[in-house]
């Protein structure tokens, strides 16, 4: 079975101030991690995948297999942040998307 | 807009009614799956099509629930004998290969 768990339901930070959103997984194989965003009135739209290793926005986030961790970055937060955050895991062999509950960031002026 | 579509953007029907919803991949998108988001949650797989075929249900796609893509192009989802239980956000997805790229959703209501 496969298993994304977010801890945090809302951050709320400054803008300026360093957010770390949460997320552990649970899966016996090799996994693929993504971040995806969902801003107000807007799409769930892929924000960032961990195999690709990049940026995106100013957010990291780096595949921890020993923790079994996917933890999302950012040093400094902007207003334009502000947004729901979803961890989702896809197995090795399999097509579909298992998400977290997700992440409320709320980015204060 | 080339992303994929949703229709109806939102349904409200009465307890025991059948709905269907209709859903639009990008054209050249094989691969098209349905998700299902309660309020507080995220998303959660229903299934999955290649093509025309229907490769993976969740369990969660009880007998009520009924999904087509009959040419390989749109998908449609079919709840029979509506519960409120089933009052959610019905989302599709299409991906040629990896990432999958959402549609903005079917809410659903059931009084």
């Amino acid at each position: 079975a496969q298993r994304v768990t977010q801890p945090e339901k809302l951050l709320s930070v400054f803008k300026g101030a360093p957010v770390e959103l949460k997320c552990n997984y649970s899966y016996s194989g090799s996994p693929e991690l993504f971040w995806y965003v969902q801003y107000s009135r807007q799409r769930l739209q892929l924000l960032l995948r961990h195999i690709s290793r990049e940026s995106i926005k100013g957010f990291t986030a780096d595949l921890n297999k020993g923790e079994t961790s996917f933890h999302l970055k950012k040093p400094f937060a902007q207003e334009e942040d502000s947004a729901m955050y979803y961890c989702a895991l896809r197995g090795a062999a399999g097509n579909k998307l298992t998400f977290g509950g997700g992440t409320r960031v709320l980015v204060k002026p | 807009d080339t992303g994929v579509s949703q229709n109806p953007r939102h349904k409200i029907t009465k307890r025991g009614q059948n709905v269907t919803f209709r859903c639009d991949p990008i054209s050249e998108h094989n691969r098209l799956y349905w998700y299902r988001q309660t309020l507080g949650q995220g998303p959660e797989f229903l299934t999955y099509f290649q093509n025309e075929a229907q490769l993976e249900k969740s369990r969660l796609l009880s007998d009520r629930f009924s999904a087509e893509r009959p040419k390989g192009s749109f998908s449609t989802l079919e709840i029979q004998r509506t519960e409120q239980g089933d009052s959610a956000m019905y989302l599709c997805a299409s991906s040629p290969v990896g990432e999958q790229f959402f549609g903005p959703g079917t809410r659903l209501t059931v009084l």
